[in-house]
């Protein structure tokens, strides 16, 4: 099984600023990685697939890139809608895994 | 746009059996590019996915290890809908439950439902 590290746990950070959070896998992916935004209460939303590519709908100031066994998500300029939990899930293997969340809280 | 509907109770007994339905709009459950899966959330586990089923020339089920022993997943053709049954459960077993479709990352979800496994 492919274990899926997100950090930091916790990032406080202003509206209008960026944020950086970081996705680590114990084996090579490639390119298959996701992430996914939850808010309280919802299911997750897929944001992005293919390490890059946004999913239908997603503001271009989300953008993902890495690959092998590191990614990033990057907010560009959050916006009080973006104030969320974030995972990132790997497919490049059975069983499909998701790392812990990193929560993205107003600063 | 898919769109899933989940139904089912919010308690359940230890050692009974968890069951949920989900039903599918805007795609079939015997599509032949779809896979229809259940994922899990708790506060120790995460999220977790459980398995899943889906159509080519016959039908599939893929279950993860940690409940393969416990869990069906079964297509409705009848009725364009899934279900889950997960036997003997425990309170580890306190969770929201979603149904999700997605082969390899998961695009549409449904809206959850928290199933507490206690006495």
């Amino acid at each position: 099984e492919i274990m899926v590290t997100q950090s930091p746990a916790t990032l406080s950070v202003s509206p209008g600023e960026r944020a950086t959070l970081s996705c680590r896998t114990s084996q090579s992916l490639s390119r298959n990685l996701a992430w996914y935004q939850q808010k309280p209460g919802q299911a997750p939303r897929l944001l992005i697939y293919g390490a890059s590519t946004r999913a239908t709908g997603i503001p271009a100031r989300f953008s993902g890139s890495g690959s092998g066994a590191e990614f990033t998500l990057t907010i560009s300029s959050l916006q009080s809608e973006d104030f969320a939990v974030y995972y990132c899930q790997q497919y490049d293997n059975w069983p499909r895994t998701f790392g812990q969340g990193t929560k993205v809280e107003i600063k | 746009q898919v769109q899933l509907q989940q139904s089912g109770p919010g308690l359940v007994k230890p050692s009974q059996t968890l069951s949920l339905i989900c039903a599918i709009s805007g795609d079939s459950v015997s599509s032949k590019s779809a896979a229809w899966n259940w994922i899990r959330q708790s506060p120790s586990r995460g999220l977790e996915w459980l398995g899943r089923t889906f159509y080519r020339s016959k039908w599939s089920k893929e279950y993860a290890d940690s409940v393969k022993s416990r869990l069906t997943i079964n297509p409705d053709t009848t009725n364009n809908q899934f279900s889950l049954q997960l036997n003997s459960v425990i309170p580890e077993d306190t969770a929201v439950y979603f149904c999700v479709s997605g082969n390899y990352y998961f695009d549409y979800w449904g809206q959850g439902t928290l199933v507490t496994v206690s006495s």
